[in-house]
């Protein structure tokens, strides 16, 4: 069957410290790997988006790295903040789907002060 | 600015009622989605379309329906079919197709009376 999995405990971690977080999926081939950012009660806010070609993709203290062998995507928060807190949720841009995406479940980051 | 406005943000319904869910974006986008979330998962797409009259089940349509008479506009139908209707309900937008990223509402939150 088709799944897509992100870690599904909440990561805590120490203000200053890298956060990394996983996306990993089984029986796709997605041409697309986006990640958003969810805060209680809000929609989520796009971040950012690679290509099955590209093997890393950086925007500021973010960087996503997407391995389509492992098929896994990481994405790393670098000196984290107590303001990058929320529920990171990854998805895949199927070929052939006509833009429509495939969602994972999320991991809630908490950064401590 | 630009954007996406879901209203009301909290809606409850009674048994064997019907309430429709509001969705109006000035982005300019063609395409729209619906989607669920309920705690702990993903978002699940109910229906999406790419073009104004024209719209497609997603993979949780039972129980919903929607129009598409606008291109600004999208409204959702939760109707009494729908048995397990309580959930987190969000609208979407985007450029139609692959490599888009999807612009979100803040969401409604439906409950059962």
């Amino acid at each position: 069957s088709q799944k897509i999995e992100q870690n599904s405990e909440a990561l805590n971690i120490q203000e200053g410290k890298t956060a990394t977080l996983t996306c990993n999926y089984t029986n796709y081939s997605p041409a697309y790997l986006q990640w958003y950012r969810q805060d209680p009660g809000r929609g989520p806010v796009f971040l950012l988006l690679i290509r099955e070609n590209e093997k890393e993709k950086r925007k500021e203290r973010l960087k996503v790295t997407f391995d389509t062998t492992l098929k896994q995507s990481l994405f790393h928060i670098t000196a984290s903040q107590p303001a990058d807190s929320a529920t990171y949720l990854c998805a895949l841009d199927i070929y052939n789907q006509g833009g429509k995406l495939i969602f994972g479940q999320g991991t809630e980051l908490s950064v401590k002060p | 600015d630009g954007g996406i406005t879901q209203s009301p943000k909290y809606l409850f319904r009674k048994e064997g009622q019907n309430v429709t869910l509001s969705c109006e974006q000035n982005l300019n986008h063609d395409a729209m989605y619906w989607y669920r979330q309920d705690p702990g998962q993903g978002l699940r797409l109910i229906y999406y379309s790419q073009i104004v009259n024209d719209f497609q089940k997603g993979d949780i349509a039972e129980g919903y329906s929607v129009s598409r008479e606008k291109k600004e506009s999208f409204p959702l139908t939760v109707t009494s079919a729908q048995k397990n209707p309580t959930a987190f309900y969000l609208c979407a937008s985007s450029i139609p197709g692959p490599n888009q990223p999807q612009h979100f509402g803040d969401g409604t939150r439906l409950s059962i009376l």
